[in-house]
């Protein structure tokens, strides 16, 4: 069964550099959520989206931005990256209020 | 503002043991709970999912509660296994909002 992809998987940046995520939702999936996790943390709750308009925000920093599009998959930006934007990151997608995720993003600020 | 908390934070066991994880929330109204696995810096894996009108689900080995009125889930895993080993995650899903909130883990060790 199709899952939820993210790319990269990897992703290696200097401070103050810019990232881009991206996130693939399961087919007929309309509702996007990113989540940030630190070293040893729980996921925090950045942001989602459904039906391509913002649904809700939570600890996104204002040098991140996310959309949805008409597609449904998800990009999440970020600018002027710091050392403690060093996380993995996940992108979630839901039928009905059943969350799944995807593997992650491991973004390294160095 | 939903908080989730979970003990213990780490738990080892020898292998067969059976043991139970718990999860608690301080705001009860919410949609559905779901428990996850977490392998070290990798993706989470859904292990089951209780809406909120049900007490408890199960899946193979794995049986988890909900006490919803109380704010309390249980995860129990019997005849546990090295394989187990893993941080397991409960998160509900609260209707303000929409969005699930994660609790702070358990980081269980199997041993041989």
């Amino acid at each position: 069964a199709a899952g939820v992809i993210q790319s990269p998987r990897h992703l290696i940046k200097e401070k103050r550099e810019t990232a881009t995520l991206k996130c693939y939702p399961i087919p007929r999936h309309d509702t996007v959520y990113w989540y940030q996790q630190g070293p040893g943390q729980d996921p925090q709750f950045l942001i989602s989206f459904y039906e391509k308009m913002q649904s809700d925000k939570g600890s996104i920093p204002d040098r991140f931005s996310a959309q949805q599009f008409s597609d449904y998959h998800s990009e999440l930006n970020m600018s002027s990256l710091e050392l403690g934007d060093s996380a993995l990151y996940f992108c979630a997608t839901m039928t009905g209020t059943e969350a799944f995720f995807g593997q992650g993003t491991r973004l390294t600020v160095v | 503002k939903q908080e989730v908390t979970q003990i213990p934070a780490a738990l080892s066991v020898p292998e067969g043991e059976n043991l139970v994880l718990n999860c608690s929330f301080t705001d009860s109204a919410i949609y559905n709970l779901q428990w996850f696995r977490q392998d070290p810096g990798k993706g989470l894996t859904s292990l089951l999912l209780i809406q909120s009108s049900q007490r408890e689900q199960t899946s193979g080995r794995l049986n988890a509660s909900l006490d919803k009125s109380s704010g309390r889930s249980t995860l129990y895993i019997a005849a546990s296994q090295p394989g187990d080993s893993a941080t397991y995650l409960c998160a509900v899903f609260t209707g303000g909002g929409n969005k699930l909130t994660f609790g702070t883990g358990t980081q269980l060790k199997v041993e041989l």
